[in-house]
């Protein structure tokens, strides 16, 4: 079946390390997405690519970075840079002729 | 600069009763609107959504949703709650294609009691 892919679900870090968040689609989007979710505040929208080897800020791009060199893959990390990283992060991508969104299962962030 | 409403944080029901969650958005020009679910620890399920023409659209699980301009409003319904229904749902609202430029609400948790 097709979807999207996100690993690790669960993760943990120590103040001022990096760390690397993986999204893989085989639903053959052009359009990949990386949302933060914290309680009460719903999806916020990190960074976005709508096409290989390009990427544009969403509202809170700092202290994180990422990369498209395939189409399948969005990978997203999250820097020593970012001053609470301890959130649920979605990754998604977009059905264009629709404009549906379609999602990972999530990866929890724990700093230490 | 386009927003949306989900004015209940949380909301009770009893297994059996009538749903209905409420949904306001602020767009200068006809949105693209979506209803999404999401079970605890979990991504998004997309429910329904609407694009054009009849107002009253139908989802997945039995819900619906009905687009109402003159009210900027896009409730979500359901006749009768089954106790799987519980989870957090979130309105988001955008221009053609969505993506980048959708702006999602702060959800509303729902409760089912048995």
């Amino acid at each position: 079946d097709g979807g999207i892919t996100q690993s690790p679900k669960y993760l943990f870090r120590k103040e001022g390390q990096n760390v690397t968040l993986s999204c893989e689609q085989n639903l053959n989007h052009d359009a990949m997405y990386w949302y933060r979710q914290d309680p009460g505040q719903g999806l916020r929208l990190i960074y976005y690519s709508q096409i290989v080897n390009d990427f544009q800020k969403g509202d809170i791009a700092e202290g994180y970075s990422v990369s498209r060199e395939k189409k399948e893959s969005f990978p997203l990390t999250v820097t020593s840079a970012q001053k609470n990283p301890t959130a649920f992060y979605l990754c998604a991508s977009l059905r264009t002729n629709t404009g549906e969104l379609f999602f990972g299962e999530g990866s929890r962030l724990t700093v230490l | 600069a386009q927003s949306v409403t989900q004015p209940d944080i949380h909301i009770t029901v009893s297994e059996g009763a009538s749903l209905e969650l409420r949904c306001n958005y602020s767009y200068g020009a006809t949105p693209y609107l979506f209803w999404y679910v999401q079970s605890p620890g979990q991504g998004l399920q997309l429910l329904l959504k609407y694009f054009s023409g009849d107002t009253l659209v139908q989802g997945i699980k039995g819900f619906e949703a009905e687009f109402k301009r003159s009210q900027s409003s896009f409730n979500l319904r359901k006749p009768s709650v089954h106790w799987s229904d519980a989870a957090e749902y979130f309105c988001a609202v955008g221009p053609t294609g969505g993506g980048n430029k959708l702006t999602f609400g702060t959800g509303t948790q729902l409760k089912v009691e048995l």
